[in-house]
C-alpha cells in the first residue's frame, strides 16, 4: 500500500500570500494518478487538480500542481479568504487501495 | 447538473448492520465506475470501496473486507453499501464519488451520510 505523507499539518497564512503544500509518497506513483482535493469545514471534498498537473473545470488558475516520482506540490499563488480550508492529495492507481494523504490545514494567520 | 445523494445513514449498535444509498442524478450511472469514501469525526478521508460500471469489478479496503459489500442498480440510479458487523470504528460520513471517465480522480461527490456505531 503506497502511503501519502502530507505537510505541514497546519499552515498559518495571511490572503495574499503564496502558500505551498507538500505530498510525499512512500513508493513512486505515476503522475496521472495524483490527485489534489479541496475540502472545507462541513462541505464533501472537491476536485482541485488531477494528473498532478492539471486542474479542474472551474478552478482557479491560482492553483497549481507539479512534482513526479514521489514528491509533489500543489500552489496556491496568491490567497484569497475562500481558499481557507484541508486540502488532500490521493493516489489513484491501477489497484485499490486508493489511498488520501492525511490532510493539511490551510488557516488564516 | 450532476449530483449525487446519500443516505441510509443513522444510529447503530456494534455488531448491527446498515445499508447506505446514493441516488444519481444528471448523468447516466452505467457509463461510471462509483466508491464509497469514509471519513471519521475530525479526521482524514479514508477510500472505502469501489465498483465498476457493470458490477463486473469490485474493491475493498482491508478495514471492511468481508464485512461491507458494495452493489448498484443502473436502472435505479443508485449506489449502495452494506455494512454489517459495525464496529465503533466505522463511525464516519459516508460519501459517495464518481469516478471520471476523463482522468484518475473522483470528480464528483455527494454531500455525506453519517453512521454512528455506539451502545
Amino acid at each position: 500500500e503506497i502511503v501519502l505523507t502530507q505537510s505541514p499539518g497546519t499552515l498559518s497564512l495571511s490572503p495574499g500570500e503564496r502558500a505551498t503544500l507538500s505530498c510525499r509518497a512512500s513508493q513512486s506513483v505515476s503522475s496521472s494518478y495524483l490527485i489534489w482535493y479541496q475540502q472545507k469545514r462541513g462541505q464533501a471534498p472537491r476536485l482541485l487538480i488531477y494528473g498532478a498537473s492539471s486542474r479542474a473545470s472551474g478552478i482557479p488558475d491560482r492553483f497549481s500542481g507539479s512534482g513526479s516520482g514521489t514528491d509533489f506540490t500543489l500552489t496556491i499563488s496568491r490567497l484569497e479568504p475562500e481558499d481557507f480550508a484541508v486540502y488532500y492529495c490521493q493516489q489513484y492507481g491501477s489497484s485499490p487501495p486508493y489511498t488520501f494523504g492525511q490532510g493539511t490545514k490551510l488557516e488564516i494567520k | 447538473e450532476v449530483q449525487l445523494e446519500e443516505s441510509g445513514g443513522g444510529l447503530v449498535q456494534p455488531g448491527g448492520s446498515l445499508r447506505l444509498s446514493c441516488v444519481a442524478s444528471g448523468f447516466t450511472l452505467s457509463s461510471y465506475s462509483m466508491n464509497w469514501v469514509r471519513q471519521a469525526p475530525g479526521k482524514g478521508l479514508e477510500w472505502v470501496s469501489y465498483i465498476s460500471g457493470s458490477s463486473s469489478t469490485k474493491y475493498y479496503a482491508d478495514s471492511v473486507k468481508g464485512r461491507f459489500t458494495i452493489s448498484r442498480d443502473n436502472a435505479k440510479n443508485s449506489l449502495f453499501l452494506q455494512m454489517n458487523s459495525l464496529r465503533a470504528e466505522d463511525t464516519a460520513v459516508y460519501y459517495c464519488a464518481r469516478d471520471s471517465n476523463w482522468g484518475w480522480c473522483f470528480d464528483y461527490w455527494g454531500q455525506g451520510t453519517l453512521v454512528t456505531v455506539s451502545s
